[in-house]
């Protein structure tokens, strides 16, 4: 079974400063890794996706996450926070197991509450 | 716009009434995919459809039943609805061996009182 855990269900940063969002997984295959941002009212929107391939993956807005398998780790940093990155950030896994006609859902974490002060 | 569309975007209702959530997914997308959000759970996975036929339940109450029609798009259907049901249901689509990762749709937020 696959599960992933954030670690810091709040995380505050000053507007500028480096952001750090803590993911860890665990899965019985290689795993598709995901970081997706939930604004206020709104669904979940891609940040970024680590499938397989180059281990540093960057995405939209600034942010990209490396993938550690010895740390079985894909923490999702920005170097400069701002004031629109405020929201909710989740990690996910998935199993990629289609051709054994397994469903490929997601599994999230918890999620990460991002605040960014003035 | 994610291409993903969900109606309606509130709900309130009462207990044990039954509601039916719809989900028209991306276009070209067969799958179609429902979680729940909620304060106390976070987000679930409740039911994977592809292309009609249901590949994977998680943990989804027998109160509630999904399908996938010809056209791709997907209801769930909540019944005997109880005060804890209240919560967001998302629905999103996936395009199948491009590398996963699912569209979202912008949710269902339903009130039960």
């Amino acid at each position: 079974a696959q599960s992933v855990t954030q670690l810091g269900s709040h995380v505050s940063v000053s507007e500028g400063a480096l952001v750090l969002l803590r993911c860890n997984y665990s899965s019985s295959v290689p795993p598709y890794l995901f970081w997706y941002v939930q604004y206020p009212n709104q669904g979940l929107q891609l940040l970024l996706k680590y499938t397989t391939g180059a281990t540093l993956v960057k995405g939209i807005n600034g942010f990209e996450a490396e993938f550690k398998k010895s740390e079985t780790s894909f923490h999702l940093t920005k170097p400069s926070a701002h004031m629109s990155d405020a929201a909710e950030y989740f990690c996910a896994v998935s199993e990629d197991s289609f051709s054994s006609g397994s469903a490929r859902q997601l599994t999230f974490g918890s999620g990460t509450q991002l605040t960014v002060l003035p | 716009d994610s291409g993903v569309t969900q109606t309606p975007k509130h709900l309130i209702t009462a207990t044990g009434q039954r509601v039916t959530l719809r989900c028209s997914p991306r276009s070209g997308d067969l799958s179609v995919y429902w979680y729940q959000q909620s304060l106390d759970q976070g987000l679930q996975f409740l039911i994977h459809y592809y292309n009609g036929e249901e590949r994977a339940k998680g943990n989804i109450l027998e109160r509630f039943s999904a399908q996938q029609f010809p056209d791709l798009h997907s209801e769930l259907n909540l019944s005997s609805l109880e005060l804890g049901d209240s919560a967001l249901y998302f629905c999103a689509s996936s395009r199948e061996r491009q590398g996963g990762g699912y569209t979202f749709g912008s949710g269902t937020r339903l009130t039960v009182v």
